[in-house]
Protein backbone atom coordinates (compact mmCIF):
# COMPACT_ATOMS: atom_id res chain seq x y z
CA UNK A 1 0.00 0.00 0.00
CA UNK A 2 0.96 3.75 -0.52
CA UNK A 3 2.54 5.09 2.38
CA UNK A 4 0.67 8.62 4.00
CA UNK A 5 1.97 11.27 5.87
CA UNK A 6 0.36 13.56 8.04
CA UNK A 7 1.16 15.88 10.65
CA UNK A 8 0.99 15.09 14.19
CA UNK A 9 -1.36 17.44 15.95
CA UNK A 10 -3.70 20.42 15.05
CA UNK A 11 -5.96 22.69 16.55
CA UNK A 12 -8.95 23.91 15.56
CA UNK A 13 -11.49 26.66 17.52
CA UNK A 14 -14.57 25.05 17.43
CA UNK A 15 -17.17 26.35 14.86
CA UNK A 16 -14.72 26.70 12.48
CA UNK A 17 -13.50 24.36 10.13
CA UNK A 18 -10.86 21.86 10.32
CA UNK A 19 -8.61 20.90 7.21
CA UNK A 20 -6.57 17.94 7.53
CA UNK A 21 -3.63 17.64 5.19
CA UNK A 22 -2.74 14.34 3.88
CA UNK A 23 0.37 13.45 1.24
CA UNK A 24 0.32 10.10 -0.66
CA UNK A 25 2.91 11.06 -3.12
CA UNK A 26 2.82 6.82 -4.00
CA UNK A 27 -0.48 6.31 -4.97
CA UNK A 28 -1.52 4.50 -7.69
CA UNK A 29 -3.97 4.08 -9.74
CA UNK A 30 -6.59 1.71 -8.15
CA UNK A 31 -6.01 2.76 -4.81
CA UNK A 32 -8.60 4.63 -2.78
CA UNK A 33 -7.77 7.45 0.22
CA UNK A 34 -9.96 6.66 2.86
CA UNK A 35 -10.84 8.47 6.46
CA UNK A 36 -11.56 7.32 9.48
CA UNK A 37 -11.60 8.48 13.18
CA UNK A 38 -10.81 7.03 16.25
CA UNK A 39 -12.33 9.05 19.19
CA UNK A 40 -10.57 8.54 22.61
CA UNK A 41 -11.38 4.55 23.34
CA UNK A 42 -13.69 3.83 20.40
CA UNK A 43 -13.25 1.39 17.12
CA UNK A 44 -12.53 3.71 14.09
CA UNK A 45 -15.09 5.42 12.39
CA UNK A 46 -15.44 6.03 8.94
CA UNK A 47 -15.69 9.55 7.77
CA UNK A 48 -15.43 9.58 3.90
CA UNK A 49 -13.66 7.92 0.86
CA UNK A 50 -12.69 8.82 -2.82
CA UNK A 51 -10.71 8.19 -5.64
CA UNK A 52 -10.32 10.83 -8.20
CA UNK A 53 -13.08 13.60 -7.57
CA UNK A 54 -13.60 15.39 -4.31
CA UNK A 55 -16.49 13.90 -2.35
CA UNK A 56 -19.12 15.35 0.11
CA UNK A 57 -20.94 13.36 2.81
CA UNK A 58 -22.95 14.81 5.90
CA UNK A 59 -19.52 14.79 7.78
CA UNK A 60 -17.09 15.99 6.18
CA UNK A 61 -15.79 17.23 2.56
CA UNK A 62 -12.53 15.37 0.78
CA UNK A 63 -11.04 17.39 -1.77
CA UNK A 64 -8.34 15.11 -3.64
CA UNK A 65 -5.38 17.13 -5.75
CA UNK A 66 -5.48 16.00 -9.63
CA UNK A 67 -2.27 14.55 -9.33
CA UNK A 68 -3.46 12.31 -6.47
CA UNK A 69 -0.91 12.65 -4.46
CA UNK A 70 -2.09 14.67 -1.37
CA UNK A 71 -5.61 15.16 0.04
CA UNK A 72 -7.20 17.32 2.71
CA UNK A 73 -10.01 16.47 4.96
CA UNK A 74 -12.47 19.06 5.52
CA UNK A 75 -14.90 18.89 8.77
CA UNK A 76 -16.69 22.55 8.05
CA UNK A 77 -17.84 23.28 11.19
CA UNK A 78 -15.69 21.74 13.94
CA UNK A 79 -17.55 20.81 17.41
CA UNK A 80 -15.73 20.35 20.42
CA UNK A 81 -17.43 16.38 19.59
CA UNK A 82 -14.81 16.07 16.47
CA UNK A 83 -11.80 16.04 19.09
CA UNK A 84 -9.88 12.46 17.96
CA UNK A 85 -7.45 11.33 15.67
CA UNK A 86 -8.45 11.14 12.32
CA UNK A 87 -6.41 8.87 9.91
CA UNK A 88 -5.93 9.06 6.32
CA UNK A 89 -5.98 5.66 4.56
CA UNK A 90 -5.02 4.45 1.11
CA UNK A 91 -6.63 1.32 0.36
CA UNK A 92 -5.97 -1.18 -2.26
CA UNK A 93 -9.17 -1.73 -4.84
CA UNK A 94 -9.54 -5.09 -6.60
CA UNK A 95 -6.32 -7.08 -7.78
CA UNK A 96 -4.12 -5.22 -5.63
CA UNK A 97 -2.00 -7.24 -3.37
CA UNK A 98 -3.23 -5.66 0.01
CA UNK A 99 -7.02 -5.97 -0.72
CA UNK A 100 -9.74 -4.97 1.33
CA UNK A 101 -7.56 -4.40 4.19
CA UNK A 102 -6.80 -1.10 6.15
CA UNK A 103 -3.42 0.03 6.69
CA UNK A 104 -3.25 3.02 9.96
CA UNK A 105 -0.39 5.29 10.25
CA UNK A 106 -0.21 7.79 12.77
CA UNK A 107 -2.58 9.90 12.12
CA UNK A 108 -3.24 13.61 13.49
CA UNK A 109 -4.83 14.39 16.74
CA UNK A 110 -7.36 16.71 16.17
CA UNK A 111 -8.26 19.15 19.04
CA UNK A 112 -10.68 21.03 18.82
CA UNK A 113 -11.37 24.12 21.83
CA UNK A 114 -13.88 26.27 22.83
CA UNK B 1 -29.66 -1.50 13.79
CA UNK B 2 -26.62 -2.97 15.59
CA UNK B 3 -23.68 -2.52 14.70
CA UNK B 4 -20.11 -5.07 15.54
CA UNK B 5 -20.21 -6.36 19.01
CA UNK B 6 -17.35 -8.08 21.16
CA UNK B 7 -17.26 -9.90 23.79
CA UNK B 8 -15.56 -10.23 26.77
CA UNK B 9 -15.00 -6.24 26.45
CA UNK B 10 -11.88 -6.70 29.19
CA UNK B 11 -10.00 -9.46 29.34
CA UNK B 12 -6.72 -10.18 32.15
CA UNK B 13 -4.92 -13.51 31.91
CA UNK B 14 -2.24 -14.74 32.90
CA UNK B 15 0.87 -14.96 30.89
CA UNK B 16 1.00 -19.00 28.88
CA UNK B 17 -2.50 -18.96 29.41
CA UNK B 18 -4.94 -19.54 26.31
CA UNK B 19 -8.09 -16.72 25.74
CA UNK B 20 -10.64 -16.72 22.92
CA UNK B 21 -11.74 -13.52 21.35
CA UNK B 22 -15.42 -13.01 20.14
CA UNK B 23 -16.42 -10.70 17.66
CA UNK B 24 -20.13 -10.32 15.96
CA UNK B 25 -20.78 -9.10 12.95
CA UNK B 26 -23.34 -6.85 11.65
CA UNK B 27 -25.96 -8.90 10.18
CA UNK B 28 -25.34 -9.60 6.25
CA UNK B 29 -21.80 -8.42 6.32
CA UNK B 30 -20.01 -11.18 4.48
CA UNK B 31 -16.61 -8.99 5.17
CA UNK B 32 -14.99 -9.94 8.43
CA UNK B 33 -12.01 -8.40 9.93
CA UNK B 34 -9.51 -8.27 12.96
CA UNK B 35 -7.48 -5.50 14.06
CA UNK B 36 -5.11 -4.48 17.31
CA UNK B 37 -3.89 -1.58 18.63
CA UNK B 38 -1.46 -1.48 21.15
CA UNK B 39 0.56 1.74 22.42
CA UNK B 40 3.80 0.21 20.68
CA UNK B 41 2.66 -0.14 17.79
CA UNK B 42 -0.63 1.97 16.46
CA UNK B 43 -3.58 -0.39 14.60
CA UNK B 44 -2.37 -2.92 13.02
CA UNK B 45 -4.34 -5.39 10.70
CA UNK B 46 -4.44 -9.12 11.51
CA UNK B 47 -6.71 -11.07 9.23
CA UNK B 48 -9.57 -10.95 6.74
CA UNK B 49 -12.60 -13.44 6.11
CA UNK B 50 -14.80 -13.70 3.09
CA UNK B 51 -17.46 -15.64 4.88
CA UNK B 52 -15.70 -18.77 6.30
CA UNK B 53 -12.38 -18.30 4.56
CA UNK B 54 -9.57 -16.17 4.96
CA UNK B 55 -8.31 -14.66 2.01
CA UNK B 56 -5.39 -12.90 3.84
CA UNK B 57 -3.51 -13.96 7.67
CA UNK B 58 -0.81 -11.98 6.67
CA UNK B 59 -1.05 -10.06 9.49
CA UNK B 60 -0.90 -12.89 12.17
CA UNK B 61 2.01 -11.94 14.10
CA UNK B 62 2.33 -15.47 15.19
CA UNK B 63 1.58 -19.62 14.98
CA UNK B 64 0.02 -18.72 18.65
CA UNK B 65 -2.37 -16.38 16.69
CA UNK B 66 -5.28 -18.08 15.04
CA UNK B 67 -9.05 -17.26 13.80
CA UNK B 68 -11.91 -18.99 12.60
CA UNK B 69 -15.59 -18.08 11.04
CA UNK B 70 -17.99 -19.76 11.18
CA UNK B 71 -21.72 -19.64 9.07
CA UNK B 72 -20.34 -16.74 7.80
CA UNK B 73 -21.32 -14.70 10.85
CA UNK B 74 -19.41 -15.04 14.34
CA UNK B 75 -15.60 -14.87 14.39
CA UNK B 76 -13.25 -16.31 17.52
CA UNK B 77 -9.42 -15.26 17.18
CA UNK B 78 -7.75 -17.65 19.65
CA UNK B 79 -4.23 -16.61 21.30
CA UNK B 80 -2.26 -19.64 22.77
CA UNK B 81 0.01 -18.89 25.22
CA UNK B 82 0.12 -15.87 25.60
CA UNK B 83 2.61 -13.22 25.94
CA UNK B 84 2.80 -9.90 27.68
CA UNK B 85 3.52 -8.16 24.31
CA UNK B 86 0.05 -10.07 23.43
CA UNK B 87 -1.44 -7.14 25.51
CA UNK B 88 -3.40 -4.79 23.08
CA UNK B 89 -7.27 -4.05 22.39
CA UNK B 90 -8.35 -6.61 19.79
CA UNK B 91 -10.59 -4.83 17.16
CA UNK B 92 -13.13 -6.54 14.58
CA UNK B 93 -14.66 -4.85 12.05
CA UNK B 94 -17.33 -6.12 9.39
CA UNK B 95 -18.28 -4.74 6.00
CA UNK B 96 -20.22 -5.76 2.62
CA UNK B 97 -16.66 -5.74 0.84
CA UNK B 98 -16.72 -8.47 -2.04
CA UNK B 99 -13.37 -9.93 -3.88
CA UNK B 100 -14.67 -8.57 -6.72
CA UNK B 101 -13.65 -5.57 -5.78
CA UNK B 102 -16.57 -3.94 -4.23
CA UNK B 103 -15.37 -1.62 -1.73
CA UNK B 104 -17.27 -0.28 1.47
CA UNK B 105 -16.67 0.99 4.42
CA UNK B 106 -15.92 -0.75 7.51
CA UNK B 107 -17.58 -0.66 10.80
CA UNK B 108 -16.04 -1.71 14.08
CA UNK B 109 -16.44 -2.97 17.38
CA UNK B 110 -15.59 -1.81 20.15
CA UNK B 111 -12.83 -4.28 20.98
CA UNK B 112 -11.36 -6.18 23.55
CA UNK B 113 -8.62 -4.86 26.00
CA UNK B 114 -6.80 -8.11 26.78
CA UNK B 115 -3.74 -7.74 29.47
CA UNK B 116 -1.80 -10.39 30.18
CA UNK B 117 -0.09 -10.22 33.46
Amino acid sequence: DAKTTQPTSMDCAEGRAANLPCNHSTISGNEYVYWYRQIHSQGPQYIIHGLKNNETNEMASLIITEDRKSSTLILPHATLRDTAVYYCIVRAGAGGTSYGKLTFGQGTILTVHP
Amino acid sequence: GAGVSQSPSNKVTEKGKDVELRCDPISGHTALYWYRQSLGQGLEFLIYFQGNSAPDKSGLPSDRFSAERTGGSVSTLTIQRTQQEDSAVYLCASSLDTLAGDLHEQYFGPGTRLTVT
